[in-house]
């Protein structure tokens, strides 16, 4: 089936720094990848949605000088948080459309990666 | 908007007895629905979904869920709880036949399973 592949899985950093995570579809090719930000115990917030060889389109809230978004190929997304602050501090989630390739297949499929948990110090 | 609720942030039942996690929907297009589920410390594993047709959807590890469009809900089920089942579980919804539309997710109800 289809997989995502995200990395780091854990990332710890200065106050100031900036972190890249990268997020790539494994056997798939992916247009559209979508990035999460999970905080403790909550939900999954849409952050931004990133389209290959087109800018990213971020939600209503998200600063995308702070987040910078990369698709550069149809199976790599990179996610950097620039002059990262504690308040970053957060499990973000990459996910890519799959249609069709898993067991479940169908339009509007998303694999999700495994998460980055980011820690500014 | 498309947007989900999901009633109770946690769900305590015995190993084996019925599991019952409640999604409900609000959406001005026929919708897609899924429900996910996550473990500690990991991303996002696909349960089951609803496009159209048949309204009684089966997934993975013995879990269905329901379509009714008359109640607006989308509930998980699943006959016998087990242990691995502890779980944080979410309901997700996306606009019908639009591929570039993201997920909206609930906010989730963690599954407590006792011995």
């Amino acid at each position: 089936g289809a997989v995502v592949s995200q990395h780091p899985s854990w990332v710890i950093c200065k106050s100031g720094t900036s972190v890249k995570i990268e997020c790539r579809s494994l056997d798939f090719q992916a247009t559209t990848m979508f990035w999460y930000r999970q905080f403790p115990k909550q939900s999954l917030m849409l952050m931004a949605t990133s389209n290959e060889g087109s800018k990213a389109t971020y939600e209503q809230g998200v600063e995308k000088d702070k987040f910078l978004i990369n698709h550069a190929s149809l199976t790599l997304s990179t996610l950097t948080v620039t002059s990262a602050h504690p308040e970053d501090s957060s499990f973000y989630i990459c996910s890519a459309r799959s249609g069709g390739l898993s067991t479940l297949s169908g339009a509007n499929v998303l694999t999700f990666g495994a998460g980055s948990r980011l820690t500014v110090l | 908007a498309q947007s989900v609720t999901q009633l109770g942030s946690h769900v305590s039942v015995s190993e084996g007895a019925l599991v019952l996690l409640r999604c409900n929907y609000s959406s001005s297009v026929p919708p897609y629905l899924f429900w996910y589920v996550q473990y500690p410390n990991q991303g996002l594993q696909l349960l089951l979904k609803y496009t159209t047709g048949a309204t009684l959807v089966k997934g993975i590890n013995g879990f269905e869920a329901e379509f009714k469009k008359s109640e607006t809900s989308f509930h998980l089920t699943k006959p016998s709880a087990h242990m691995s089942d502890a779980a944080e579980y979410f309901c997700a919804v996306t606009p019908y036949s639009n591929s570039g539309y993201a997920l909206n997710f609930g906010k989730g109800t963690s599954l407590l399973v006792t011995p």
